[in-house]
Protein backbone atom coordinates (compact mmCIF):
# COMPACT_ATOMS: atom_id res chain seq x y z
CA UNK A 1 0.00 0.00 0.00
CA UNK A 2 0.70 3.44 -0.34
CA UNK A 3 3.31 4.35 2.66
CA UNK A 4 5.91 7.50 3.25
CA UNK A 5 9.43 6.90 4.57
CA UNK A 6 11.34 9.37 6.93
CA UNK A 7 14.38 9.66 8.45
CA UNK A 8 15.70 10.67 11.31
CA UNK A 9 13.28 10.45 13.48
CA UNK A 10 14.92 12.86 15.95
CA UNK A 11 18.01 15.33 15.10
CA UNK A 12 20.15 17.33 17.25
CA UNK A 13 22.29 20.33 15.64
CA UNK A 14 23.88 23.13 17.01
CA UNK A 15 22.28 26.43 15.94
CA UNK A 16 23.83 27.82 12.49
CA UNK A 17 24.31 24.15 11.35
CA UNK A 18 22.34 22.28 8.61
CA UNK A 19 19.61 19.87 9.27
CA UNK A 20 18.93 17.74 6.23
CA UNK A 21 15.83 15.21 6.71
CA UNK A 22 14.82 12.41 4.40
CA UNK A 23 11.73 11.03 2.62
CA UNK A 24 11.33 7.68 0.85
CA UNK A 25 7.60 7.50 -0.63
CA UNK A 26 6.26 3.90 -2.56
CA UNK A 27 3.52 5.28 -5.00
CA UNK A 28 5.09 6.25 -7.85
CA UNK A 29 2.03 7.73 -8.79
CA UNK A 30 2.52 10.65 -6.27
CA UNK A 31 3.44 14.16 -7.80
CA UNK A 32 2.93 16.62 -5.17
CA UNK A 33 5.35 16.33 -2.16
CA UNK A 34 4.38 19.10 1.01
CA UNK A 35 6.65 19.46 4.46
CA UNK A 36 4.98 20.73 7.28
CA UNK A 37 6.16 21.70 10.67
CA UNK A 38 4.18 21.37 13.35
CA UNK A 39 4.92 22.90 16.86
CA UNK A 40 4.02 21.67 20.02
CA UNK A 41 0.29 22.02 21.02
CA UNK A 42 -0.44 23.02 17.33
CA UNK A 43 -1.76 22.27 13.75
CA UNK A 44 0.75 21.10 10.93
CA UNK A 45 1.83 24.65 8.89
CA UNK A 46 3.24 23.74 5.46
CA UNK A 47 6.57 25.06 4.99
CA UNK A 48 7.60 24.50 1.20
CA UNK A 49 6.72 21.88 -1.00
CA UNK A 50 7.80 20.60 -4.71
CA UNK A 51 5.87 19.19 -8.18
CA UNK A 52 7.24 16.27 -9.50
CA UNK A 53 8.29 18.32 -12.84
CA UNK A 54 11.01 20.49 -10.92
CA UNK A 55 14.08 18.82 -8.87
CA UNK A 56 14.80 21.41 -6.73
CA UNK A 57 13.09 24.20 -5.01
CA UNK A 58 14.56 27.25 -2.55
CA UNK A 59 12.96 29.71 -0.18
CA UNK A 60 15.48 31.77 1.84
CA UNK A 61 17.12 29.14 4.24
CA UNK A 62 14.45 26.36 3.38
CA UNK A 63 15.14 23.91 0.14
CA UNK A 64 13.81 20.46 -0.58
CA UNK A 65 15.41 18.34 -3.45
CA UNK A 66 13.23 15.02 -5.25
CA UNK A 67 14.19 12.68 -6.92
CA UNK A 68 11.76 10.56 -8.80
CA UNK A 69 13.90 8.12 -9.88
CA UNK A 70 14.94 6.60 -6.51
CA UNK A 71 11.49 7.96 -4.86
CA UNK A 72 13.11 10.02 -2.59
CA UNK A 73 13.06 13.80 -1.62
CA UNK A 74 15.15 15.79 1.44
CA UNK A 75 13.97 18.79 3.36
CA UNK A 76 17.28 21.40 3.60
CA UNK A 77 17.41 23.93 6.55
CA UNK A 78 20.28 26.15 6.63
CA UNK A 79 21.68 28.45 9.15
CA UNK A 80 19.51 26.89 11.77
CA UNK A 81 18.07 29.06 14.40
CA UNK A 82 16.03 27.82 18.03
CA UNK A 83 13.04 29.08 16.10
CA UNK A 84 13.42 26.24 14.18
CA UNK A 85 13.03 23.20 16.76
CA UNK A 86 9.85 21.71 16.09
CA UNK A 87 8.46 18.22 14.30
CA UNK A 88 8.71 18.29 10.58
CA UNK A 89 6.09 16.18 8.00
CA UNK A 90 6.85 15.17 4.80
CA UNK A 91 4.00 13.90 2.68
CA UNK A 92 3.44 12.78 -0.51
CA UNK A 93 0.36 13.38 -2.63
CA UNK A 94 -1.21 12.24 -6.18
CA UNK A 95 -2.79 15.19 -7.38
CA UNK A 96 -5.74 13.42 -8.99
CA UNK A 97 -8.56 11.70 -7.03
CA UNK A 98 -8.73 12.55 -3.81
CA UNK A 99 -5.93 14.25 -2.84
CA UNK A 100 -5.08 12.65 0.21
CA UNK A 101 -1.97 13.14 1.86
CA UNK A 102 0.32 10.46 3.02
CA UNK A 103 2.33 11.02 6.01
CA UNK A 104 5.86 10.05 6.60
CA UNK A 105 6.58 9.44 10.37
CA UNK A 106 7.82 12.76 11.65
CA UNK A 107 11.43 13.99 12.49
CA UNK A 108 11.92 15.90 15.91
CA UNK A 109 14.59 18.11 15.55
CA UNK A 110 16.06 20.27 18.24
CA UNK A 111 18.51 23.29 17.53
CA UNK A 112 20.88 23.61 20.45
CA UNK A 113 21.76 27.18 20.91
CA UNK B 1 -4.91 35.57 6.86
CA UNK B 2 -8.04 33.19 6.75
CA UNK B 3 -7.48 30.24 8.46
CA UNK B 4 -9.15 26.89 9.58
CA UNK B 5 -10.73 26.93 12.60
CA UNK B 6 -12.03 24.02 14.93
CA UNK B 7 -13.76 23.24 18.33
CA UNK B 8 -13.31 22.37 20.67
CA UNK B 9 -9.84 22.37 21.41
CA UNK B 10 -10.26 19.46 24.02
CA UNK B 11 -13.04 17.04 24.38
CA UNK B 12 -13.24 14.51 27.21
CA UNK B 13 -15.91 11.61 26.96
CA UNK B 14 -16.79 8.57 28.24
CA UNK B 15 -16.08 5.41 26.12
CA UNK B 16 -19.66 4.62 23.96
CA UNK B 17 -20.74 8.30 23.84
CA UNK B 18 -21.06 10.20 20.96
CA UNK B 19 -19.11 12.78 20.04
CA UNK B 20 -19.03 15.78 16.78
CA UNK B 21 -16.03 17.62 16.15
CA UNK B 22 -16.43 20.93 14.22
CA UNK B 23 -14.18 22.22 11.84
CA UNK B 24 -14.69 25.71 9.77
CA UNK B 25 -12.85 25.23 6.79
CA UNK B 26 -11.25 28.55 4.85
CA UNK B 27 -14.57 30.25 3.23
CA UNK B 28 -13.23 29.51 -0.78
CA UNK B 29 -11.96 26.27 -0.43
CA UNK B 30 -13.87 23.39 -2.02
CA UNK B 31 -11.98 20.10 -0.45
CA UNK B 32 -12.17 19.08 2.66
CA UNK B 33 -10.36 16.47 5.24
CA UNK B 34 -10.04 14.87 8.51
CA UNK B 35 -6.79 13.36 9.97
CA UNK B 36 -5.59 12.15 13.28
CA UNK B 37 -2.95 11.48 15.10
CA UNK B 38 -2.29 9.75 17.81
CA UNK B 39 -0.11 10.75 20.73
CA UNK B 40 3.72 10.35 18.63
CA UNK B 41 2.77 8.87 15.84
CA UNK B 42 2.33 10.17 12.37
CA UNK B 43 -0.97 12.28 11.15
CA UNK B 44 -3.11 9.75 9.35
CA UNK B 45 -5.65 10.24 6.89
CA UNK B 46 -9.42 9.61 7.36
CA UNK B 47 -11.51 11.50 4.92
CA UNK B 48 -11.84 13.69 2.32
CA UNK B 49 -14.35 15.04 0.80
CA UNK B 50 -15.83 17.33 -1.84
CA UNK B 51 -18.90 18.11 -3.15
CA UNK B 52 -21.29 17.10 -0.48
CA UNK B 53 -19.81 13.46 -0.89
CA UNK B 54 -17.15 11.65 0.84
CA UNK B 55 -14.43 11.32 -1.84
CA UNK B 56 -11.85 8.61 -0.12
CA UNK B 57 -11.95 7.07 3.51
CA UNK B 58 -9.42 5.55 5.29
CA UNK B 59 -9.66 1.82 6.64
CA UNK B 60 -9.81 3.52 9.76
CA UNK B 61 -12.98 5.61 8.98
CA UNK B 62 -15.59 2.49 9.61
CA UNK B 63 -19.14 2.79 10.30
CA UNK B 64 -18.62 4.37 13.53
CA UNK B 65 -17.74 7.53 11.80
CA UNK B 66 -19.84 10.09 9.69
CA UNK B 67 -18.64 13.41 8.12
CA UNK B 68 -21.04 16.27 7.03
CA UNK B 69 -21.42 19.36 5.69
CA UNK B 70 -24.56 20.74 7.34
CA UNK B 71 -24.22 24.44 6.34
CA UNK B 72 -21.99 26.71 3.63
CA UNK B 73 -19.55 27.24 7.01
CA UNK B 74 -19.08 24.14 8.80
CA UNK B 75 -17.34 20.26 8.14
CA UNK B 76 -18.13 18.12 11.47
CA UNK B 77 -16.63 14.73 12.55
CA UNK B 78 -19.25 12.31 14.24
CA UNK B 79 -17.79 9.59 16.08
CA UNK B 80 -21.45 7.65 17.03
CA UNK B 81 -19.49 5.08 19.95
CA UNK B 82 -16.52 6.13 21.28
CA UNK B 83 -13.64 3.90 21.68
CA UNK B 84 -10.22 4.17 23.77
CA UNK B 85 -8.57 3.48 20.75
CA UNK B 86 -10.06 6.24 19.22
CA UNK B 87 -8.12 9.04 21.53
CA UNK B 88 -5.93 11.05 19.15
CA UNK B 89 -5.77 14.69 18.15
CA UNK B 90 -7.92 15.26 14.93
CA UNK B 91 -7.27 17.49 12.38
CA UNK B 92 -9.37 19.17 9.95
CA UNK B 93 -7.57 20.59 6.46
CA UNK B 94 -9.44 22.61 3.42
CA UNK B 95 -8.06 23.31 0.35
CA UNK B 96 -9.07 25.46 -2.50
CA UNK B 97 -8.00 22.70 -5.34
CA UNK B 98 -7.85 19.37 -4.86
CA UNK B 99 -3.90 19.68 -6.28
CA UNK B 100 -2.72 21.73 -3.81
CA UNK B 101 -1.68 23.00 0.39
CA UNK B 102 -3.63 21.75 2.75
CA UNK B 103 -4.28 24.02 5.43
CA UNK B 104 -4.51 22.35 8.44
CA UNK B 105 -7.19 23.67 12.08
CA UNK B 106 -5.08 23.39 15.12
CA UNK B 107 -6.94 20.07 16.07
CA UNK B 108 -8.91 18.75 18.65
CA UNK B 109 -7.77 16.59 21.25
CA UNK B 110 -10.04 13.80 21.66
CA UNK B 111 -9.47 12.08 25.25
CA UNK B 112 -12.22 8.30 25.56
CA UNK B 113 -11.88 7.49 29.03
Amino acid sequence: GENVEQHPSTLSVQEGDSAVIKCTYSDSASNYFPWYKQELGKGPQLIIDIRSNVGEKKDQRIAVTLNKTAKHFSLHITETQPEDSAVYFCAACLTSGTYKYIFGTGTRLKVLA
Amino acid sequence: EPEVTQTPSHQVTQMGQEVILRCVPISNHLYFYWYRQILGQKVEFLVSFYNNEISEKSEIFDDQFSVERPDGSNFTLKIRSTKLEDSAMYFCASSEMGAGEQFFGPGTRLTVL
